[in-house]
């Protein structure tokens, strides 16, 4: 199994420009998750997907993040216009409905200049 | 609403036990879990333990869950170099089948000191 895959891993940008974060989740998974780690807020869910509805968006930040899922293996998450405060470190885990566990993709690692 | 705490840092030599807790306050919460973070990398899940055992252990790891307390445990026997990293206590209160609210701690940052 390749596991979570998220693309790019690495993506430097100027303030105001739009950043789009890709996760495919693993095969056979129906709940897909977001989420933004930073040292100061730690690890916080920003939305997540059941068979690629959105279920719960509470977690985003502000209109100018939004996050789709157009089949079961591609979801994308875009942030227009970026900030220096979105820096981060975005996550994309998935999970079956039957099991215990979420699993994690490598991660994406943001800055906004 | 619901939090997880653990301590911040855990300092040990190689070859000496490790020992990181973990609390929680949600008394329903169905499934505890540490996941094993390294620098640059995502969370990688190590295990985890349905709340209505008080144990589990697979080769180096050791799980406790004291559900009267809310305290979990992970016991790393042998810690080696390589288990550096931030680990992360996390729980959920809803069973397999449905919505799973998992709720992380901080992370504890283990150094193991050759």
């Amino acid at each position: 199994d390749a596991g979570v895959i998220q693309s790019p891993r690495h993506e430097v940008t100027e303030m105001g420009q739009e950043v789009t974060l890709r996760c495919k989740p693993i095969s056979g998974h129906d709940y897909l998750f977001w989420y933004r780690q930073t040292m100061m807020r730690g690890l916080e869910l920003l939305i997540y997907f059941n068979n690629n509805v959105p279920i719960d968006d509470s977690g985003m930040p502000e209109d100018r993040f939004s996050a789709k899922m157009p089949n079961a293996s591609f979801s994308t998450l875009k942030i227009q216009p970026s900030e220096p405060r979105d820096s981060a470190v975005y996550f994309c885990a998935s999970r079956r409905t039957s099991g215990a566990a979420q699993y994690f993709g490598p991660g994406t690692r943001l800055t906004v200049l | 609403g619901e939090d997880v705490e653990q301590s911040l840092f855990l300092s040990v030599r190689e070859g000496d036990s490790s020992v990181i807790n973990c609390t929680y306050t949600d008394s329903s919460s169905t499934y505890l879990y540490w996941y094993k973070q390294e620098p640059g990398a995502g969370l990688q899940l190590l295990t985890y333990i349905f709340s209505n055992m008080d144990m589990k252990q697979d080769q180096r790891l050791t799980v406790l869950l004291n559900k009267k307390d809310k305290h979990l445990s992970l016991r790393i026997a042998d810690t080696q170099t390589g288990d550096s990293a931030i680990y992360f206590c996390a729980e959920s209160n809803a069973p397999s089948g449905g919505y799973q609210k998992v709720t992380f701690g901080i992370g504890t940052k283990l150094q193991v000191i050759p």
